[in-house]
C-alpha cells in the first residue's frame, strides 16, 4: 500500500549546525504535506506545511522542500539549537481526504 | 485562539475494565476531530475521525469505539480493555481538507 517513510531514524548534529531531515512518499496523488515536531511525552506540534503546487516554503529557521519528481520531502533547520531535539514526523494527505498518513519519525539529537 | 484538551494525561487500567478518554476543542466551530494511537517509538495510527456530531468513521478494526456527542467533544471508549490497547492516545482537530491537524498532549494508557 501507499506509505510515507523516513530515510534516517536518528540524526545527531552539533549545536549551531544546519539539520536536514528527509522523507520519502510513495503516493503520487498526495497533494499536501506537513512536518511535525514531537517532544517526549507530548503531542506532535505543527511546524510547517506545503502544498503540491509549491516546491519550497520557508518559516522561522525552517524550510521545507518538495521534490515531486522523486517523491521526496525534506525539512531543513537552520542553526540547530538544543530545543530542537525531538522526533520529527512527516505526514501526507492524499487528495480529497481529511486523513493524514504519518511516517515513522526521525529523532534529532543536538549536542553542544 | 484555539485550544485542545485531553484527559487524563496518564491512566493505568486492569485488563477487562472499561475506558473513557475525553477530548474537547475550544475556539473553533465544526472542527474535524481525530483519535490516533502511537506505539512506543512508532508513528501515529489513525483510529477514528469525525466531520460532525454523530458522524464517526473507523479506520481499523479494534476493541475501541468513538463518539461525538457535541460539536467540540470527542470520546474514545472501550467496554473491555485488552493488553494490546496500551499506548499513547492522541486527539487532534483540523478545519478541514488540506489544513494541518493540531494535537493535544495525549493520554498514556497502561493496561495491567
Amino acid at each position: 500500500g501507499e506509505s510515507v517513510g523516513l530515510h534516517l531514524p536518528t540524526l545527531s548534529v552539533q549545536e549551531g549546525d544546519n539539520s536536514i531531515i528527509n522523507c520519502a512518499y510513495s503516493n503520487s496523488a498526495s497533494d499536501y504535506f506537513i512536518w511535525y515536531k514531537q517532544e517526549s511525552g507530548k503531542g506532535p506540534q505543527f511546524i510547517i506545511d506545503i502544498r503540491s503546487n509549491m516546491d519550497k516554503r520557508q518559516g522561522q529557521r525552517v524550510t521545507v522542500l518538495l521534490n515531486k519528481t522523486v517523491k521526496h520531502l525534506s525539512l531543513q533547520i537552520a542553526a540547530t539549537q538544543p530545543g530542537d531535539s525531538a522526533v520529527y514526523f512527516c505526514a501526507e494527505n492524499m487528495g480529497n481526504t481529511d486523513k493524514l498518513i504519518f511516517g515513522t519519525g526521525t529523532r534529532l539529537q543536538v549536542f553542544p | 485562539s484555539q485550544t485542545i484538551h485531553q484527559w487524563p494525561a496518564t491512566l493505568v487500567q486492569p485488563v477487562g475494565s472499561p475506558l473513557s478518554l475525553e477530548c474537547t476543542v475550544e475556539g473553533t466551530s465544526n472542527p474535524n476531530l481525530y483519535w490516533y494511537r502511537q506505539a512506543a517509538g512508532r508513528g501515529l495510527q489513525l483510529l477514528f475521525y469525525s466531520v460532525g456530531i454523530g458522524q464517526i468513521s473507523s479506520e481499523v478494526p479494534q476493541n475501541l469505539s468513538a463518539s461525538r456527542p457535541q460539536d467540540r467533544q470527542f470520546i474514545l471508549s472501550s467496554k473491555k480493555l485488552l493488553l494490546s490497547d496500551s499506548g499513547f492516545y492522541l486527539c487532534a482537530w483540523s478545519t478541514g481538507l488540506d489544513q494541518p491537524q493540531h494535537f493535544g498532549d495525549g493520554t498514556r494508557l497502561s493496561i495491567l
